[in-house]
């Protein structure tokens, strides 16, 4: 079945470690987008894709950072300069920039 | 920055009800989208609204993209304890580099069985 793959659900890291969240689709979509979702929140976005091998910032990059070398996958490391990184990620992707979004499920990090 | 702002922010409702639920910006869109996101899962679109004054219905909800361009509604008739969840709005912003999507707070839904 096509979709968006997020892995995995749940995430516990030691404070200090980068840690890398995975995000695959097999939807043949050019863009894919990773937004921050805190309690109570609306959704934020940490960095985008519009194609391969290109990404951009997006409102809140600081202490992230993301790859794009294959067209379906888009992983996301948390690096230890991230200040507050306990928080549910989402990966989603679209058929081209700025068009109807697909999310995955999310992976709640918990950082301790 | 650009901002979606929703209405009500939460709401608890007896089932069986109809509920409404809007979002509106100061700036004009293209597309407006509404989600649904259920406790600890991603959002799952529910209605894509591609034309001002279009009503559009999926099962017992009904969006309608405004004549302005900067409001949509989004109705659920007879509600069910399932629609209990976090209803967002989204739109992209203009083509161009500006065509990021950007999502409001959401509408937290509460129905009491």
């Amino acid at each position: 079945d096509g979709g968006i793959t997020q892995s995995p659900k749940y995430l516990f890291r030691k404070e200090g470690q980068n840690v890398t969240l995975s995000c695959e689709q097999n939807l043949n979509h050019d863009a894919m987008y990773w937004y921050r979702q805190d309690p109570g929140q609306g959704l934020r976005l940490i960095y985008y894709s519009q194609i391969v091998n290109d990404f951009q910032k997006g409102d809140i990059a600081e202490g992230y950072s993301v790859s794009r070398e294959k067209k379906e996958s888009f992983p996301l490391t948390v690096t230890s300069a991230q200040k507050n990184p306990t928080a549910f990620y989402l990966c989603a992707s679209s058929i081209n920039f700025g068009t109807t979004a697909f999310f995955g499920q999310g992976t709640r990090l918990t950082v301790v | 920055g650009q901002q979606l702002n929703q209405s009500p922010q939460s709401m608890f409702i007896q089932e069986g009800e109809d509920v409404s639920m809007n979002c509106t910006s100061s700036s004009i869109f293209n597309t407006w989208l509404w989600y649904k996101q259920d406790p600890g899962e991603g959002p799952v679109l529910l209605i894509a609204l591609y034309k001002a004054g279009e009503l559009t219905s999926n099962g017992r909800l009904t969006a309608q993209f405004g004549i302005t361009r900067k409001d949509s509604f989004l109705n659920i008739s007879a509600s069910i304890p399932s629609d209990v969840g976090i209803y967002f709005c989204a739109g992209p912003l203009s083509a161009g580099s500006q065509g990021n999507l950007i999502f409001g707070k959401g509408t937290k839904l509460s129905v009491k069985p």
